[in-house]
């Protein structure tokens, strides 16, 4: 079975200040990994998935199989990040539907 | 290009009433996915559609089903409604449903079950 934990409901940091939203998974094959956010009165779009090794608005997320994690981060947080973050699951074949955690709502402090 | 588009937007209905909620994905997408969102379990997959068959089930009872159309717009039906169905649907679309294929969400549909 596939699982996806992020252990933090709630981040509060202030602006300029380091990020990491955390993701854990659990599954036996081989997994394609997502973070999804969603603003503020906005629908839900994908931020950056691990194949593409690419810098969204800024975050990284690097996938460590050894750990199971893809944690999420930001050297400098802006006000704008506010938002709700959920890292997603499938498998890597794409013929498994995704699988998402709870999400981390992501408070930034001016 | 527009997106994914749902309809209606918000829908309040009682309890042992049935309720029919459509997705139109974004042109040229054949493949539709849908979810469930509630705030103490997230998002949840209910059911992905490709080319009119259904191809992926979450774990939910028989009394939410779905169907797609020729054309890939999609609707889901939910029969004898209780009042934990009440959540955002949401309905994202994806080109092939193939790896490397992102899928694009919608701006969902509020159920309300009093």
């Amino acid at each position: 079975a596939q699982r996806v934990t992020q252990p933090e409901k709630l981040l509060s940091v202030f602006k300029g200040a380091p990020v990491e939203l955390k993701c854990n998974y659990s599954y036996s094959g081989s997994p394609e990994l997502f973070w999804y956010v969603q603003y503020s009165r906005q629908r839900l779009q994908l931020l950056l998935r691990h194949i593409s090794r690419e810098s969204i608005k800024g975050f990284t997320a690097d996938l460590n199989k050894g750990e199971t994690s893809f944690h999420l981060k930001k050297p400098f947080a802006q006000e704008e990040d506010s938002a709700m973050y959920y890292c997603a699951l499938r498998d890597f074949s794409g013929n498994t539907p995704l699988v998402f955690g709870k999400g981390t709502r992501l408070s930034v402090i001016a | 290009k527009a997106g994914v588009t749902q309809t209606p937007r918000y829908l309040i209905k009682t309890r042992g009433q049935q309720v029919t909620l459509s997705c139109s994905p974004i042109s040229g997408h054949r493949s539709v996915s849908w979810y469930q969102q509630t705030p103490g379990q997230g998002l949840q997959f209910l059911f992905e559609y490709f080319s009119e068959t259904q191809r992926n089930k979450g774990n939910f009872p028989g009394r939410f089903s779905g169907r797609q159309f020729s054309n890939s717009r999609s609707e889901m039906n939910v029969s004898t409604l209780e009042l934990g169905d009440s959540a955002l649907y949401l309905c994202a679309s994806s080109l092939e449903g193939l790896p490397n294929n992102e899928q694009f969400f919608g701006p969902g549909t509020r159920l309300t079950v009093l």
